[in-house]
């Protein structure tokens, strides 16, 4: 079984500043690690996912995350936020192996981004 | 093109009566679930159907029932609704979910109200 612990539930910035999201999980097998962004009233959209190979990946909008294996955690990031990033972001993880492809979320980050 | 669809977008009901929610995926996929989202935003898998057969059947009470027709549809029923159950449910979809990764596309939410 896996679990993902998201640390911070609300995360408020001024436009233009860095940002970041921070995501730790738990799993006794490797795992396949993705963030999701929900804006109001829609649903979610992946954002970026970790498969393998490089530990920094990038993602739509100007997002990157990079993976830390010995950390275990898979902090999301971006150099200079807009407004349109105000949204909830969520970490997810899943098994390489076995769970049917099911995805365990973590409880989201709101990122709120203030002129 | 909508590519996870859900009806309806809104559902206001009252306690103890049965309301189903309908998901139509037009991607071709062989797999479809359905989340559920709490008044905290936690995001939580519900049930996984894989060409229309139960894959994932999280401990879920047995006033919900997962039905699929074919395998481009899942739809949810709930019998009996209680308070508890007011959430906002997803429902998205992927490929076979074996080996490897597959993306799960999620649909827009259906916002379930019980007064």
């Amino acid at each position: 079984a896996q679990s993902v612990t998201q640390l911070d539930s609300q995360v408020p910035v001024f436009e233009e500043a860095p940002v970041e999201l921070r995501c730790n999980y738990s799993s006794s097998v490797s795992v396949y690690l993705f963030w999701y962004v929900q804006y109001p009233n829609q649903g979610l959209q992946l954002l970026l996912k970790y498969l393998s190979g490089s530990t920094l990946v990038k993602g739509i909008n100007g997002f990157e995350a990079e993976f830390n294996k010995s950390q275990t955690s898979f902090h999301l990031r971006k150099p200079s936020v807009h407004i349109s990033d105000t949204a909830e972001y969520f970490c997810a993880v899943r098994g390489v192996t076995g769970g049917g492809n099911k995805l365990t979320f973590g409880t989201g980050t709101q990122l709120k981004v203030e002129l | 093109d909508t590519a996870v669809s859900q009806t309806p977008k809104y559902l206001v009901t009252q306690m103890g009566n049965d309301k189903s929610i309908k998901c139509e995926q037009n991607l071709g996929h062989d797999t479809m679930y359905w989340y559920k989202q709490d008044s905290k935003k936690f995001l939580k898998i519900m049930f996984s159907y894989n060409n229309k057969e139960l894959i994932i059947n999280e401990t879920v009470p047995n006033r919900f029932s997962p039905k699929s027709p074919d395998k481009a549809h899942l739809n949810l029923h709930i019998n009996s609704l209680e308070l508890g159950d007011s959430a906002v449910y997803f429902c998205a979809s992927s490929q076979d979910p074996g080996p490897g990764y597959n993306e799960q596309f999620f649909g827009p939410g259906t916002r379930l109200t019980v007064l």
